[in-house]
């Protein structure tokens, strides 16, 4: 069973601070790595997306991947209210033609004002 | 200019109603998907048609029946519900055979709560 592990939090950072969000996942030939916000009551959109070990920037969002570890993390900069939300990592398996995402369950994260 | 867009946005009913939704995309996509997404906020995939063609179908009970028309198009028809499928139902869709680097866009949900 491939899975994809997040802690479930919720966790809680104040204003401008930095939030770390992890994930793990089970499958050593996983390629592709998604970072989704999703606000109580809506759906998923995406953040971030990251292929190759390292680190990857957009504006306030760093997403970091460690294959070796089976590793893929999202740091939130500067972290506002408005970044209160669940943040979904999802990992994509599969072969040719048969690709598909798992998700994690989520991490509730909650800004302080 | 909706891209991923699904009807109803909330469907109530007795169980063992047969019921449908609709999932409709404008952004020329090959792929689309539905998800379920559980009380305790858990998505999971159900299925993926690639050009109206099934490519995924996880393990679903046979109560639930996609349809694909033409490619913008991935209906979920769903037999005889039970309180155990009261959830939001998320449709989505990507560019091309859910290729290992596509990205996936959601449309806002269908929440259905069987009575």
């Amino acid at each position: 069973q491939k899975e994809v592990e997040q802690n479930s939090g919720p966790l809680s950072v104040p204003e401008g601070a930095i939030a770390s969000l992890n994930c793990t996942y089970s499958d050593r030939g996983s390629q592709s790595f998604f970072w989704y916000r999703q606000y109580s009551g809506k759906s998923p959109e995406l953040i971030m997306f990251i292929y190759s070990n390292g680190d990857k920037e957009d504006g306030r969002f760093t997403a970091q991947l460690n294959k070796a570890s089976q590793y893929v993390s999202l740091l939130i900069r500067d972290s506002q209210p408005s970044d209160s939300a669940t943040y979904l990592c999802a990992v994509i398996e599969g072969g040719a033609g048969s690709y598909q995402l798992t998700f994690g369950k989520g991490t509730k994260l909650s800004v302080i004002p | 200019d909706t891209a991923v867009s699904q009807t109803p946005k909330y469907l109530v009913t007795q169980m063992g109603n047969d019921k449908s939704i609709k999932c409709e995309q404008n952004l020329g996509h090959d792929t689309m998907y539905w998800y379920k997404q559980d009380s305790k906020k858990f998505l999971k995939i159900m299925f993926s048609y690639n050009n109206k063609e099934l490519i995924i179908n996880e393990t679903v009970p046979n109560r639930f029946s996609p349809k694909s028309p033409d490619k913008a198009h991935l209906n979920l028809h769903i037999n005889s519900l039970e309180l155990g499928d009261s959830a939001v139902y998320f449709c989505a869709s990507s560019k091309l055979a859910g290729g290992p680097r596509e990205t996936q866009y959601f449309g806002p949900g269908t929440r259905l709560l069987v009575l």
